[in-house]
């Protein structure tokens, strides 16, 4: 157990909604890291938070956008979803935003898009 | 800009035996951290091992060791003495120390089989 959470473990919806997925990082790590990880494919890197505030940008759609909240959570939200869409979304937290310590990951969030 | 490639999309290896996973890397800075990570069948990615590129000794921890080379950008994974809970996917990853660059890049990762 990493100690970051992520919600739900799994979901489906179909074209067009939205959803929101939800992170907690480990306690007293101040990054969050989201990761979108498509069947057989390796993780592409979306965006980056620290203590609040966004840090770094990947290859994140416009139709995705995320946060941290005060407590240090995050969410990612993903909206006119798309078939394509469908993957497995990870959210890793680390102590630091310039030192490259070690990122924890959580066990993830398996979105379908039917 | 930084790029990670894993050329063996799959390997195979008899357990107990020893295996190597290659990993190559492009970039411009001469500071930088390099990551194995593995990913088994639940899906839970866990970090195996870690380089910093400014240390000549290969990292090493347990079965599990680096062959770094920075003249030419490559960083393989050694595991020794192969297990069954070894089978996993593995992913070589690269992070920069330079502004715009913290992000993580992954390879496209190898499937790696262990033989009973």
């Amino acid at each position: 157990d990493s100690g970051v959470t992520q919600t739900p473990k799994h979901l489906i919806t179909a074209t067009g909604q939205r959803v929101t997925l939800r992170c907690s990082p480990r306690s007293g790590d101040l990054s969050v890291y989201w990761y979108q990880q498509s069947l057989d494919q390796g993780l592409q890197f979306l965006i980056q938070y620290y203590n609040g505030e966004e840090r770094a940008k990947g290859n994140i759609l416009e139709r995705f956008s995320a946060q941290q909240f005060p407590d240090l959570h995050s969410e990612l939200n993903l909206s006119s979803l798309e078939l394509g869409d469908s993957a497995l979304y990870f959210c890793a937290s680390s102590v630091a935003q310039l030192a490259p310590d070690t990122q924890y990951f959580g066990p993830g969030t398996r979105l379908t898009v039917l | 800009a930084q790029t990670v490639t894993q050329s063996q999309p799959e390997m195979s290896v008899q357990e107990a035996e020893t295996v190597t996973l290659s990993c190559t890397y492009d970039t411009s800075e001469s500071d930088y951290y390099l990551f194995w990570y593995k990913q088994p069948p639940s899906r839970q990615m866990i970090l195996v091992i870690r380089q910093e590129a400014y240390k000549q000794q290969n990292a090493t921890e347990n079965r599990f060791s680096v062959n770094f080379q920075k003249a030419a950008k490559s960083f393989s994974l050694k595991i020794s003495d192969s297990q069954l809970g070894d089978a996993a996917m593995y992913f070589c990853a690269y992070r920069g120390t330079t502004s715009g660059t913290y992000k993580y890049i992954f390879g496209t990762g190898t499937r790696l089989k262990v033989l009973a």
